[in-house]
């Protein structure tokens, strides 16, 4: 299996700019991890689906931030409009409930540079 | 709700020296713990996990970690420390008692430094 993967690897915008993120989860998991890291407040988990579906969006920092699972195998996670405060790594990651203990793939991750 | 902790920012060591990442948690149920480890910008890889048996659990490139229940541990090892083993490394938890799925919850992670 080729992992999860996330593209782009490295994003440059401006303030201002709509940015979207992509991610494409292991096949056969269920669920699927929005997180980001920052210098200041380390790993956040952002928002996370269950079969498509949002099941806990309350680490999306604000209405600026939206994401969408349209089916099992993509996902996105959308600014509008991106902030320089948004700069972080952006990590996707997945998990099957068929796991013993849920342990979570991650994606190499998307640098992401709001000027 | 499970918790855990990552009381040092970051560790040094000489190579060839062991090594331990210190590691402890809270949870209302037993604990499934996890090591991840996350190279200069790379994404976070796993490493070793605790589900039940055997209190020390082996994992990748050598590390190993031992789970103690009454001191609510889980901390990384190794014996012989590596200039390569320099990385960002997480420790995560999830609570098995909690109902349904449970997402992990991670540490602030440690920051290990090997000097030649």
């Amino acid at each position: 299996d080729a992992g999860v993967i996330q593209s782009p690897r490295h994003e440059v915008t401006e303030m201002g700019q709509e940015v979207t993120l992509r991610c494409k989860p292991i096949s056969g998991h269920d669920y699927l991890f929005w997180y980001r890291q920052t210098m200041m407040r380390g790993l956040e988990l952002l928002i996370y689906f269950n079969n498509n579906v949002p099941i806990d969006d309350s680490g999306m920092p604000e209405d600026r931030f939206s994401a969408k699972m349209p089916n099992a195998s993509f996902s996105t996670l959308k600014i509008q409009p991106s902030e320089p405060r948004d700069s972080a790594v952006y990590f996707c990651a997945s998990t099957s409930r068929g796991l013993a203990a849920h342990e979570q793939f991650f994606g190499p991750g998307t640098r992401l540079t709001v000027l | 709700a499970q918790s855990v902790a990552q009381p040092e920012d970051q560790v040094n060591v000489a190579e060839g020296n062991p090594l331990t990442v210190k590691c402890t948690y809270s949870v209302s149920g037993n604990p499934y713990l996890f090591w991840y480890v996350q190279y200069p910008n790379r994404g976070l890889q796993f490493l070793l996990k605790y589900i039940t048996g055997d209190n020390l659990v082996k994992g990748s490139y050598g590390f190993e970690a031992e789970f103690n229940k009454s001191q609510t541990s889980f901390h990384l090892k190794k014996p012989s420390a590596l200039v390569s083993d320099s990385a960002l490394y997480f420790c995560a938890v999830r609570d098995s008692a909690e109902p349904g799925f449970q997402k992990l919850v991670f540490g602030t992670g440690t920051r290990l430094l090997v000097s030649p």
